[in-house]
């Protein structure tokens, strides 16, 4: 069965900081990965998704990396904001299920 | 506005009193899903749809059941609702559940069983 394990679950930077997130699986047999982003009271908003033919994507300040073999990912923000406050999932999908991972919270302090 | 909802956000009920929570997407897509929140554990797959009439079981799928009647609405039922699946639902769907598509998410419903 597939485990996805999220590390750090929580993370405090201060403005302007770099960053990286770390997602690691334990299958490498997967047809993608995705990076989610969850703020408090909402659901689940879709940030990058790689598929498993792909090294990374890029989405303004966000690049997300995917290493199938090594079953790891990371997701790399640039110049964190306050408004980047939220909790980060990586979630893949080996066939028609996902799996997701815990979680990092992230704060960014003004 | 493209988007999924569910219904009710919020719910408190007692132990064995049946309940539905309703799931619906305006978007025409074929894959709907249903997840479970906990703390420490993530999100947990309940019950999945590729299209209309066809579901499976995910991670969790005991004390659930789920049907797919119509291509806009997937409920989520719990016969009879135990503490234990107190927790955050939430309801996604896909265009057609292929590998390279991203999920939508409903806002989450709030279950609370005493």
């Amino acid at each position: 069965k597939q485990e996805v394990t999220q590390i750090p679950a929580a993370l405090s930077v201060p403005e302007g900081e770099n960053l990286v997130l770390n997602c690691s699986f334990t299958d490498s047999a997967i047809y993608n990965l995705q990076w989610f982003r969850q703020d408090p009271g909402k659901g689940l908003t879709s940030l990058l998704l790689i598929q498993s033919s792909q090294r990374e994507q890029t989405s303004g300040r966000l690049n997300a990396s995917l290493d199938k073999s090594s079953g790891r990912s990371t997701l790399y923000i640039a110049a964190s904001q306050p408004g980047d406050s939220a909790t980060y999932l990586c979630a893949v999908r080996p066939g028609n299920q996902f799996y997701f991972g815990t979680g990092t919270s992230l704060t960014v302090i003004p | 506005e493209a988007q999924v909802t569910q219904n009710p956000r919020y719910l408190i009920t007692v132990t064995g009193k049946k309940l539905t929570v309703t799931c619906s997407q305006n978007m025409n897509h074929e894959y709907m899903s249903w997840y479970r929140q906990d703390p420490g554990l993530g999100l947990r797959q309940i019950y999945y749809s590729m299209n209309v009439e066809v579901t499976d079981k995910g991670d969790v799928p005991e004390g659930y059941k789920v049907s797919r009647k119509e291509k806009r609405n997937f409920p989520l039922i719990l016969e009879s609702p135990s503490p234990n699946q107190t927790s955050l639902y939430f309801c996604a769907s896909a265009l057609s559940g292929t590998w390279g598509e991203t999920q939508y998410f409903g806002p989450g419903t709030r279950l609370l069983v005493l």
